[in-house]
């Protein structure tokens, strides 16, 4: 079955402790999001992967890293969370259909809270 | 890409159809019509997408207005499970950043029994 797996589904740690949330993606697709949702605000754009090794800041990439070593991962890192990134996170996979459409594939989400 | 405005909510009884609008009235001859849900804090799921003609798959119909400033998603039969936020989205057809969504507020549809 084709999907986008992220782990842990639901984390609560503590400000500064460096964690990471993972994704896996099983479709061989070449691009990759991370995305953070709150009230009000809505899905934002973290970081994208357009390929192995190539990544680059979305609308709000700061406290957030990411890497991308192989083509099915690609995980989120918070060096030192705090508590504004207490959020919904997830993950997506794209790839182009065909005439420049896309379809992105979303991951289950992780909801981080961060005391 | 070009901004969409959505009805905040709306209702619709099971077993009809849901008819969600989305104006797009700044939107650009190379931008297509995407449509996405997000049932209770899930993952969004992709629905369908158009650029100037009317499209049908197994989840929707799409009809898009001649001048493209505007469109309707349709759920032919719908189920107490498509209760869900929907969300239109206009997006320039092979931008470079190819993962990029930009999800407004959505319409909130709450289908009632």
């Amino acid at each position: 079955e084709a999907q986008v797996t992220q782990n842990p589904r639901y984390l609560i740690t503590v400000t500064g402790k460096k964690l990471t949330v993972t994704c896996s993606q099983n479709m061989n697709h070449e691009y990759m999001s991370w995305y953070r949702q709150d009230p009000g605000l809505g899905l934002r754009q973290i970081y994208y992967s357009m390929n192995v090794e190539v990544t680059d800041k979305g609308d709000v990439p700061e406290g957030y890293k990411v890497s991308r070593k192989e083509k099915r991962n690609f995980p989120l890192i918070l060096e030192s969370p705090s508590p504004n990134q207490t959020s919904l996170y997830f993950c997506a996979s794209s790839y182009q259909r065909g005439r420049g459409v896309t379809e992105a594939f979303f991951g289950q989400g992780t909801r981080l809270t961060v005391v | 890409d070009a901004k969409t405005t959505q009805p905040t909510s709306m209702d619709c009884a099971e077993g009809r159809a849901a008819n969600l609008p989305c104006n797009h009235s700044t939107i650009s001859g190379n931008e297509y019509v995407y449509w996405y849900r997000q049932i209770h804090s899930q993952g969004p799921q992709y629905i369908i997408h158009g650029l100037k003609n009317n499209e049908t798959n197994e989840m929707a119909s799409l009809i898009i207005t001649e001048d493209r400033k505007s469109s309707t998603l349709i759920l032919p039969h719908a189920t107490l499970r498509d209760t869900a936020v929907y969300y239109c989205i206009v997006r320039e057809a092979g931008s470079s950043n190819t993962g990029k969504l930009i999800f407004g507020q959505g319409t909130t549809l709450q289908v009632k029994p």
